[in-house]
């Protein structure tokens, strides 16, 4: 495998379900990012891990908990979701995020399109 | 509010011509704008990107102009292709900030 990979691409879940989407980079990077991309909306940012600690967390509802356990994984645990949080969530990752000026770019995974009934 | 918009939600280009993207943002603190492109079951891909001491940045048949005063990019390609059709996305960085702020995207269909 190489580059971001994401799992699983698709999910339906209802509103009492626990699920987890999980992200795998072998890239190398050291930073990860989840974003929420709702349709025809820009892409939002709710989670970024560098060195797997959490330096971001955008006001996202609690419902949503991340998890990074090492620089390769990350994951997104979800319970008792609402059918507005149905989505594409992308995974992200990349080198350190600002180094010598330059923004290091972000490599993005499929995404996960996400469903909740 | 949005500080980084894309105004036209989609642009249809014919085949051979110049395509160009238009992104306005509000936050004067950018310094680093970026372009991705995304295909449909697919993420974003990085396409390219422009400092905020360079007004243009050329790469093949891509170039990125960058007009600080009227805090306004555009993304020009020449010539479009038929697999330039794709969502395209405007993102922007400050310094001290570890975010990406993205525009809302500009789908662009070219038409052969």
């Amino acid at each position: 495998e190489t580059g971001v990979t994401q799992t699983p691409r698709h999910l339906v879940m209802g509103m009492t379900n626990k699920k987890s989407l999980k992200c795998e980079q072998h890239l190398g990077h050291n930073a990860m990012y989840w974003y929420k991309q709702s349709a025809k909306k820009p892409l939002e940012l709710m989670f970024v891990y560098s060195l797997e600690e959490r330096v971001e967390n955008n006001s996202v509802p609690s419902r949503f908990s991340p998890e990074c356990p090492n620089s390769s994984h990350l994951f997104l645990h979800l319970h008792t979701l609402q059918p507005e949080d149905s989505a594409l969530y992308l995974c992200a990752s990349s080198a350190r995020p600002r180094t010598s000026g330059a923004y290091n770019e972000q490599f993005f995974g499929p995404g996960t399109r996400l469903t909740v009934l | 509010d949005q500080q980084v918009k894309q105004n036209s939600p989609s642009l249809s280009v014919q085949e051979g011509r110049i395509s160009i993207l238009n992104c306005d943002y509000t936050n004067s603190m950018f310094d680093y704008f970026l372009w991705y492109k995304k295909y449909p079951a697919e993420g974003p891909t990085f396409l390219i990107s422009i400092s905020s001491i360079k007004d243009k940045n050329e790469d093949g048949r891509f170039t990125v102009f960058l007009n600080k005063s009227a805090k306004h990019l555009s993304l020009h390609i020449v010539p479009s292709q038929p697999g330039d059709s794709a969502v395209y996305f405007c993102a922007a960085s400050a310094s001290s900030n570890y975010q990406l702020i993205w525009g809302a995207g500009t789908k662009l269909i070219i038409k052969p």
